[in-house]
């Protein structure tokens, strides 16, 4: 049973466009969510992260929005940059503290 | 800091051979873990330790074992490889269980033949 979906599987923007990844989770224990960025034969790094007292949170040029009551959360990617293809997943964590993973977006920016 | 180290980098195993994939961290932290990451499923949590001499499992912890006898290794054994094992396989580690931070190692890609 996949506790959190993600969607798109794959996703092209031109440079300077947003990107945008959602995320849908089913339990409501979760309280804690992050987005983790994955390149090529390295391992995924954290790149923002989102607790659910706050409906956005934004760090340069990524935001992630929360909706509490739908139980999604979404990634945008303002400007999008070349630099930025990269896998991505989100993820969740309750109170046991094990992150469960969204099955990854693959976001290819053009130049 | 290396921070979080894994070897090796690619391995292939016949079916039936065992092998230990090594992780080790040099940022003193309590929790460790182990993920396989497959094509369309996302990372998935084969084991866990919240600290040195305690270990549990995960999500998909069948066909691995794990020992964390010192709080900077923690090592994944297969005991008898088989297909379904071929992934490439993630070691993360953060601060402490409460912490959800992780820092992920460049991961070691397991092919069984």
């Amino acid at each position: 049973q996949q506790q959190v979906k993600q969607s798109p599987q794959s996703l092209i923007v031109q440079k300077g466009g947003i990107s945008i990844i959602n995320c849908a989770y089913e339990n409501t224990a979760f309280d804690y969510f992050p987005w983790y960025q994955q390149f090529p034969g390295k391992g995924p790094a954290l790149l923002i992260a989102i607790r659910p007292d706050v409906s956005e949170k934004k760090e340069g040029r990524f935001t992630i929005s929360f909706n509490k009551s739908a139980k999604q959360f979404s990634l945008h990617i303002m400007d999008s940059q070349p630099g930025d293809s990269a896998t991505y997943f989100c993820a969740a964590a309750g109170s046991a503290r094990q992150l469960t993973f969204g099955s990854g977006t693959q976001l290819t920016v053009l130049p | 800091n290396a921070g979080v180290t894994q070897t090796p980098k690619f391995q292939v195993l016949k079916t039936g051979q065992s092998m230990t994939l090594q992780c080790a961290q040099d940022m003193n932290h309590e929790y460790m873990s182990w993920y396989r990451q497959d094509p369309g499923m996302g990372l998935r949590l084969i084991h866990y330790s919240v600290g040195a001499g305690i270990t549990d499992q995960g999500e998909v912890p069948n066909g691995y074992n794990v020992s964390r006898s010192t709080t900077e290794d923690f090592p994944l054994r297969l005991l008898s490889a088989a297909p379904s094992q071929t992934s490439v396989y993630f070691c993360a580690s953060s601060l402490s269980s409460g912490n959800y931070e992780q820092y992920f190692g460049p991961g070691t890609r397991l092919t069984v033949t």
